[in-house]
C-alpha cells in the first residue's frame, strides 16, 4: 500500500515555463488536496477536490490549475512559473465517506520546486 | 474554522514528557481538535484528534479542557525522532458541504535534546 505518491521530488523551472506536479493515491479516497509550504511557514491550501470531476479553490489558487479525472489522480498544473511559486508542494488525501469524515488525512512526501 | 494559537518553539529533554499547548478559545461545539506533526522535509503526519474527551493512542495523549478552549498534546517519553513542528488544527466534524479543509498555522517547533 503506497499511500500518497508525489512526483517529482525536486524540480527547477525557469520563469515562464510550465509543469505538472503529479499526485496519486491508492486508498480510494474521495478527498484530495494540494498545499504549498514556504520556508518557515505553515501549509496553505491551493486547491482541493471532493471527488472525480469536482475541484474547488483554496486559500492561494492564483497561478495554478487542477483536474480530477479519476479518483486516484489529482495533478497540479503551473502554467507560467514565477519565482513566487518557489515552494514545497504537498498533496494529501482523505476518506470522503461520512463515517470517516473525522479520520486522518494522509500526506505525500512533497515536491520541492525552485523557479529561477 | 476556529483559529489556534501555539508557542513558536519548545525544548524537551530526551525521555521526558513533552507537553505542547494549544489555545482555541473560539472553538465551536461541533469542532474537533486535530494534531499533526511535520518532521523536517517530510509531509505532515497525523497524530491524534478529539472532540471533548481526552484521547490516547500509541503516539500521544490529547487533553482537552472542560470548556474546550485549550488543549495539550502529550508525548509521554520524547525521543530525538520526535523533533518536529507540531500543528494544532481545529475544524468542524462535518461541514455538510462536502468540503474538508485543514488550515495549518506555523505550529510549535519541538526540539528534543539529548
Amino acid at each position: 500500500n503506497a499511500g500518497v505518491t508525489q512526483t517529482p521530488k525536486f524540480r527547477i523551472l525557469k520563469i515562464g515555463q510550465s509543469m505538472t506536479l503529479q499526485c496519486t493515491q491508492d486508498m480510494n479516497h474521495n478527498y484530495m488536496y494540494w498545499y504549498r509550504q514556504d520556508p518557515g511557514m505553515g501549509l496553505k491550501l491551493i486547491y482541493y477536490s471532493v471527488g472525480a470531476g469536482i475541484t474547488d479553490k483554496g486559500e492561494v489558487p492564483n497561478g495554478y490549475n487542477v483536474s480530477r479525472s479519476t479518483t486516484e489522480d489529482f495533478p497540479l498544473r503551473l502554467e507560467l512559473a514565477a519565482p513566487s511559486q518557489t515552494s514545497v508542494y504537498f498533496c494529501a488525501s482523505k476518506s470522503g465517506l461520512k463515517e470517516d469524515l473525522n479520520t486522518e488525512a494522509f500526506f505525500g512526501q512533497g515536491t520541492r520546486l525552485t523557479v529561477v | 474554522d476556529a483559529k489556534t494559537t501555539q508557542p513558536p518553539s519548545m525544548d524537551c529533554a530526551e525521555g521526558r514528557a513533552a507537553n505542547l499547548p494549544c489555545n482555541h478559545s473560539t472553538i465551536s461545539g461541533n469542532e474537533y481538535v486535530y494534531w499533526y506533526r511535520q518532521i523536517h522535509s517530510q509531509g505532515p503526519q497525523y497524530i491524534i484528534h478529539g472532540l471533548k474527551n481526552n484521547e490516547t493512542n500509541e503516539m500521544a495523549s490529547l487533553i482537552i479542557t472542560e470548556d474546550r478552549k485549550s488543549s495539550t498534546l502529550i508525548l509521554p517519553h520524547a525521543t530525538l525522532r520526535d523533533t518536529a513542528v507540531y500543528y494544532c488544527i481545529v475544524r468542524a466534524a462535518y461541514s455538510g458541504a462536502g468540503s474538508y479543509q485543514l488550515t495549518f498555522g506555523k505550529g510549535t517547533k519541538l526540539s528534543v535534546i539529548p
